[in-house]
């Protein structure tokens, strides 16, 4: 069965940093383009981040951009997302979700997600 | 960045109704778009409904259709039904950054 499962979330302070990790089973990491998206209590979902198969694309969001960084385990066939400088608009749910077709780099429809991880941001 | 606009935010509809939903794009994305329905109830996710604007994904039925291209796409629930009712959320993939719109809420009348 093709599962993702999220873990790392919690609470911590405005300023402090927070490592969220994606283990992939039914699937390996290095065929698909796996991404990070996220949804504010009361608000829609955001697309946050995403990696390529080949691991050689990474792609974010502004609102993260230089704050986050996305990087895979092969071995683990874990996602990690690395956050710094968390804000209270972090706060969130973050899902991982697998895109629909193998390799694609350019953007897909995603078929798999994850029940994600609650982010709290505050003091 | 591309922008997608869904209309309208929420309606209200009753078991049994066809509904249609619409999203449109800020520019065009060909059929580079999906549609999700999301419960939002704790430890479940969106489910994608509909891929390439108008392919059905596998086990999802068929009171749900999708169509359109370019800019302007529409979901449509043939007969609702009691489990239909979910915020409904259009996404597009034509290149990065990845957007949603900002969803449309289906609730019972």
């Amino acid at each position: 069965e093709v599962q993702l499962v999220e873990s790392g979330g919690g609470l911590v302070l405005p300023g402090e940093s927070l490592r969220l990790s994606c283990a992939a089973s039914g699937f390996t990491l290095n065929t698909y383009t796996v991404s990070w998206v996220r949804q504010a209590p009361g608000r829609g979902l955001e697309w946050v981040s995403g990696m390529s198969s080949s691991g050689g694309n990474t792609f974010y969001a502004d609102s993260v951009r230089g704050r986050f960084t996305i990087s895979r385990d092969n071995s683990k066939n874990t996602l990690y997302l690395q956050m710094s400088s968390l804000r209270a608009e972090d706060t969130a749910v973050y899902y991982c979700a697998k895109d629909r077709v193998k390799y694609r780099v350019s953007g897909d429809a995603f078929d798999i997600w994850g029940q994600g991880t609650m982010v709290t941001v505050s003091s | 960045d591309i922008q997608l606009t869904q209309s309208p935010s929420s309606l209200s509809a009753s078991v049994g109704d066809r509904v249609t939903l619409t999203c449109r794009a800020s520019q065009g994305i060909s059929n580079y778009l999906a549609w999700y329905q999301y419960q939002q109830k704790p430890g479940t996710a969106p489910k994608l409904l509909i891929y390439d604007a108008s392919t059905l994904q596998s086990g999802v039925p068929s009171r749900f259709s999708g169509s359109g291209s370019g800019t302007e796409f529409t979901l449509t629930i043939s007969s609702l039904q009691p489990e239909d009712f979910a915020t409904y959320y259009c996404q597009q993939f034509d290149g990065h950054p990845i957007t949603f719109g900002q969803g449309t809420r289906l609730e019972i009348k």
